[in-house]
């Protein structure tokens, strides 16, 4: 499969912890984006990088919240200290270029109790 | 500020019957509007996006200017169709985010 992964795919944790997902695009794909979908709602951005330069950040992204890519391949979304509302399904997408379809990665779905 | 609107959560359809999933979107400008589609268990994909004015499994949107609004459309609604519909809007010249609506679960009964 060839396609967006995330992992892990499901995490439970408790609240004040700290948990990092993982991102690995599809390989030709310069740019890369992190959406949080709570349930009802559709997707909400959160950062996305060209490359691995973060070029844009949404106020959803608190200072609780981190985004790298490092090499300008895989990414790493990071929570510290997490709360009750922080309990989503975090989307990845990549895409190669501006103006170009992204493709969805299956998301990690986050409870914290 | 809500860019997309999508006003109907669930919506229900006989097979075979038409299907009209509501899209409405608030900017002034020319954004690219895109319809995803997330099967059950799947991940979301795309559907189909205005610019390719293109029919994807019988599916056709138009983007209509000045209603703002991109229908998601089909004639004859088949079993396969039932999933959850995403109106999506993005701003090619600002990084190409998307704003999503909250999206319509379609259901279409055999």
């Amino acid at each position: 499969d060839t396609g967006v992964s995330q992992d892990p795919r499901h995490k439970i944790t408790k609240r004040g912890q700290n948990v990092t997902f993982r991102c690995d695009p599809i390989s030709e794909h310069n740019r890369l984006y992190w959406y949080r979908q709570t349930l009802g709602q559709g997707p909400e951005f959160l950062t996305y990088f060209q490359n691995e330069a973060q070029l844009e950040k949404s106020r959803l992204l608190s200072d609780r919240f981190s985004a790298e890519r490092p090499k300008g391949s895989f990414s790493t979304l990071e929570i510290q200290r997490t709360e009750q509302g922080d309990s989503a399904m975090y989307l990845c997408a990549s895409s190669r270029g501006s103006g170009k379809t992204q493709y969805f990665g299956p998301g990690t779905r986050l409870l914290v109790l | 500020a809500q860019r997309v609107t999508q006003p109907e959560k669930l919506l229900s359809v006989f097979k075979g019957a038409p299907v009209e999933l509501k899209c409405n979107y608030s900017y002034s400008g020319s954004p690219e509007l895109f319809w995803y589609v997330q099967y059950s268990r799947q991940r979301l994909q795309l559907l189909l996006r205005h610019i390719s004015r293109e029919s994807i499994k019988g599916f056709t949107a138009d983007l209509n200017k000045g209603e703002t609004s991109f229908h998601l459309k089909k004639p004859f609604a088949q079993e396969e169709d039932s999933a959850m519909y995403y109106c999506a809007l993005s701003f090619p010249n600002t990084g190409n985010q998307f704003y999503f609506g909250t999206g319509t679960s379609l259901t279409v009964i055999p």
